[in-house]
C-alpha cells in the first residue's frame, strides 16, 4: 500500500539534544512538507521540499533542518537550538497541482510526537 | 488579519444533528480549497476538495465555497459518533503560490450518541 510512514511514533529527548525524525514516502510525490501542530495552533509550516536537493524555509524554521537526497525521503532535524521542541510532528506530501489528474491534495503521515523532558 | 480564521470550538451536538462548519480568509489568490479531517493523535486525512467557487456533495458531506464572500463552509448531515474529530479547512493558489496549503487551526466536534 503507498502512503507515509512516519518514525518514530514517540520520541522523548533531554534538553540540549538533536533528534532526527524520518519521513519516507512511496507515492512518487513530488513535494514534501514538515509541520508542527500545537494545541490551539493548528498546522504551521516548518520547512518544504519540491524537488531533490533543494528545500525552503517555512513559517517556524529556526532550530529545524532537513535534507532532501531522495525523493522518497524527507527526514527532519529538531536541533538544541529549538527553545519549545515538544509538538506533534506532520510529514506531508503531495504532486504538484498542475500534473494532470492531480488535485494537489495533501497526504499525511500518522505522526510523530517529540516530548522533551 | 489572519490569513484563514477558523472558530475552534469545541462543538458539541447530537446524533443525527446537522453540522455547519466554516472558515474565512483574506488572499484573494486561494483557488483550491479542502476539508481535512482529524482523529485524535494521528494525521488529517482529506475529506472534501473544492476548485474555486461552488459546491461539492459526498454522502453525508457537503462542501460549499463563496469566492465573493472569501467564506467556505462544511456540512455534516445525520452526524454520527465516528463524526467526531477535529476539522481542518486548507486552501492554496494556483501557479507558482500553490506550493503551500494554509490551514485553519481546525474545529473540534463531537457527537454525542
Amino acid at each position: 500500500d503507498g502512503g507515509i510512514t512516519q518514525s518514530p511514533k514517540y520520541l522523548f529527548r533531554k534538553e540540549g539534544q538533536n533528534v532526527t525524525l524520518s519521513c519516507e514516502q512511496n507515492l512518487n510525490h513530488d513535494a514534501m512538507y514538515w509541520y508542527r501542530q500545537d494545541p490551539g495552533q493548528g498546522l504551521r509550516l516548518i520547512y518544504y521540499s519540491q524537488i531533490v536537493n533543494d528545500f525552503q524555509k517555512g513559517d517556524i524554521a529556526e532550530g529545524y533542518s532537513v535534507s532532501r537526497e531522495k525523493k522518497e525521503s524527507f527526514p527532519l532535524t529538531v536541533t538544541s537550538a529549538q527553545k519549545n521542541p515538544t509538538a506533534f510532528y506532520l510529514c506531508a506530501s503531495r504532486t504538484f497541482v498542475w500534473r494532470e489528474g492531480s488535485t494537489g491534495e495533501l497526504f499525511f503521515g500518522e505522526g510523530s510526537r517529540l516530548t522533551v523532558l | 488579519q489572519k490569513e484563514v480564521e477558523q472558530d475552534p470550538g469545541p462543538l458539541s451536538v447530537p446524533e443525527g444533528a446537522i453540522v455547519s462548519l466554516n472558515c474565512t480568509y483574506s488572499n484573494s489568490a486561494f483557488q483550491y480549497f479542502m476539508w481535512y479531517r482529524q482523529y485524535s493523535r494521528k494525521g488529517p486525512e482529506l475529506l472534501m476538495y473544492t476548485y474555486s467557487s461552488g459546491n461539492k456533495e459526498d454522502g453525508r458531506f457537503t462542501a460549499q465555497v463563496d469566492k465573493s464572500s472569501k467564506y467556505i463552509s462544511l456540512f455534516i448531515r445525520d452526524s454520527q459518533p465516528s463524526d467526531s474529530a477535529t476539522y481542518l479547512c486548507a486552501m492554496s493558489g494556483s501557479g507558482g503560490s500553490n506550493y503551500k496549503l494554509t490551514f485553519g487551526k481546525g474545529t473540534l466536534l463531537t457527537v454525542n450518541p
